[in-house]
C-alpha cells in the first residue's frame, strides 16, 4: 500500500506570496492532519480534516487554511507569506479521527521564504 | 505546562547498550501513546504505540506506560548506530482529534 505523498517536496517563495501544498493520504485513510516543524518550535499542529470537515485547529493565524476533498486528499494554503513561515510542513493520515488509530507521516514539503 | 514533555538530550549510549527515553504528559484524559523516530532531514516514522498500562514489546523496542504517574517510556535494547535519531513522544487526549507531540529527545549511539 502506498504511503502518504506530499507535493511539492521543496518550495522557494518570497514574502507576501501565497502557497498551496498538497497531501494524498494512505488509501482508506479519511483523516488528514497538517503540522509545521521548525528547529525552535518542534512539531506544531495546524489542523485536522476528516470527511471534508475541519475537526480541530491549532494556534496559527488565519493566513493558514486548509481543505479536504471527497477523495480524502487535502490541501493547505498559506497566504501573505512571512519569513517565519519557513519550515518543514508535514501531512499525516490515519484511518479515522478519534482516540484510537496510528498516524503516518508523509515526506514533507520544505518551504523556504525569502 | 506543556501537554507532552521530553528531555531534549542529547542522550548518548554506547553500541549494544540499552537506551531509555522518557516522556511525561499533563492530561489524565490521554488515551493513546505513540513513539516516532525522526532522522535528520526526514519525516517522523512510527515505531510503536501503546494504549494500556504496562509493557509492550516489539523486537528491540519496549514501550512502557504508567497512567497513574502519567509517563510513557521507550527502551531500545542492543542499541545500534542506526538508532541515532530524534525520538518523538505523542499522545491523544480523550477528545480524540489531535495528537500532541513532545519536542523530542536526540539519541546518539556511539560505535
Amino acid at each position: 500500500k502506498a504511503g502518504v505523498t506530499q507535493t511539492p517536496r521543496y518550495l522557494i517563495k518570497t514574502r507576501g506570496q501565497q502557497v498551496t501544498l498538497s497531501c494524498s493520504p494512505i488509501s482508506g485513510h479519511r483523516s488528514v492532519s497538517w503540522y509545521q516543524q521548525t528547529p525552535g518550535q518542534g512539531l506544531q499542529f495546524l489542523f485536522e480534516y476528516f470527511s471534508e470537515t475541519q475537526r480541530n485547529k491549532g494556534n496559527f493565524p488565519g493566513r493558514f487554511s486548509g481543505r479536504q476533498f471527497s477523495n480524502s486528499r487535502s490541501e493547505m494554503n498559506v497566504s501573505t507569506l512571512e519569513l517565519g513561515d519557513s519550515a518543514l510542513y508535514l501531512c499525516a493520515s490515519r484511518i479515522t479521527s478519534g482516540v484510537i488509530g496510528t498516524q503516518y507521516f508523509g515526506p514533507g514539503t520544505r518551504l523556504t521564504v525569502l | 505546562q506543556k501537554e507532552v514533555e521530553q528531555n531534549s538530550g542529547p542522550l548518548s549510549v554506547p553500541e549494544g547498550a540499552i537506551a531509555s527515553l522518557n516522556c511525561t504528559y499533563s492530561d489524565r484524559g490521554s488515551q493513546s501513546f505513540f513513539w516516532y523516530r525522526q532522522y535528520s532531514g526526514k519525516s517522523p516514522e512510527l515505531i510503536m504505540f501503546i494504549y494500556s498500562n504496562g509493557d509492550k514489546e516489539d523486537g528491540r523496542f519496549t514501550a512502557q506506560l504508567n497512567k497513574a504517574s502519567q509517563y510513557v517510556s521507550l527502551l531500545i535494547r542492543d542499541s545500534q548506530p542506526s538508532d541515532s535519531a530524534t525520538y518523538l513522544c505523542a499522545v491523544i487526549r480523550d477528545t480524540g482529534n489531535q495528537f500532541y507531540f513532545g519536542t523530542g529527545t536526540s539519541l546518539t549511539v556511539i560505535p
